[in-house]
């Protein structure tokens, strides 16, 4: 299957700083990117769409400033966490899909807001 | 209606059983049924998938046996093995859609 990666696996950081997390398509070009939240025991909650140069969809709920969404190349797209608080603490998932419409996802990032 | 329902949440089943994870899902405009496997501290692997031209595709130990009229899709697990210990999530997107919808996960235990 087609390679995702996410960059870094864990970050811990103080609240009110903003946290970067890279995902990268290995082996194909992603027009689309989805960012996902995960809770402990939980299933995969869809934060947004990313498209490549275009602005990302988010989905009902979730705060645009907060979770800045960046596709600049078909292989990159970034989220960033901004001005993070410890209800932010999660685990974040993206996913990238190949021109046939499966997703295949990254490792996934921890994230600690002490 | 873009709820996919899963059951059972969690399953134990003896080495070298089957374990079966069953969907059900209400939107029609539904075409693609993926399933995901997630270890621990880990993202999701796609394990296998089907659309709706087939009622069933085998993959390995592996298979998906879907039910249109039913609306319902289901994963079988031959042979069960330990390693195969897991949470498995069920999802669906409509056609030219790739927006998945998840459900709600099963959480796998096989026990020797």
């Amino acid at each position: 299957g087609a390679v995702v990666s996410q960059h870094p696996s864990r970050v811990i950081c103080k609240s009110g700083t903003s946290v970067k997390i890279e995902c990268r398509s290995l082996d194909f070009q992603a027009t689309t990117m989805f960012w996902y939240r995960q809770f402990p025991k939980q299933s995969l909650m869809l934060m947004a769409t990313s498209n490549e140069g275009s602005k990302a969809t988010y989905e009902q709920g979730v705060e645009k400033d907060k979770f800045l969404i960046n596709h600049a190349s078909l292989t990159l797209s970034t989220l960033t966490v901004t001005s993070a608080h410890p209800e932010d603490s999660s685990f974040y998932i993206c996913s990238a899909s190949t021109s046939w419409n499966e997703q295949f996802f990254g490792p996934g990032t921890r994230l600690t807001v002490l | 209606q873009q709820q996919v329902k899963q059951s059972p949440q969690s399953l134990i089943v003896q080495k070298g059983g089957i374990s079966i994870i069953n969907c059900a899902y209400e939107n029609t405009a539904f075409d693609y049924f993926p399933w995901y496997q997630q270890f621990p501290g880990k993202g999701p692997a796609l394990l296998i998938a089907i659309r709706p031209d087939v009622s069933e595709k085998k993959e390995g130990r592996f298979t998906i046996s879907f039910n249109k009229s039913a609306k319902q899709f289901s994963l079988h697990i031959m042979d069960s093995q330990p390693g195969d210990s897991a949470t498995y999530f069920c999802a669906a997107a409509p056609f030219g859609n790739e927006k998945l919808t998840f459900g709600t996960g099963t959480r796998l235990t096989i026990i020797p």
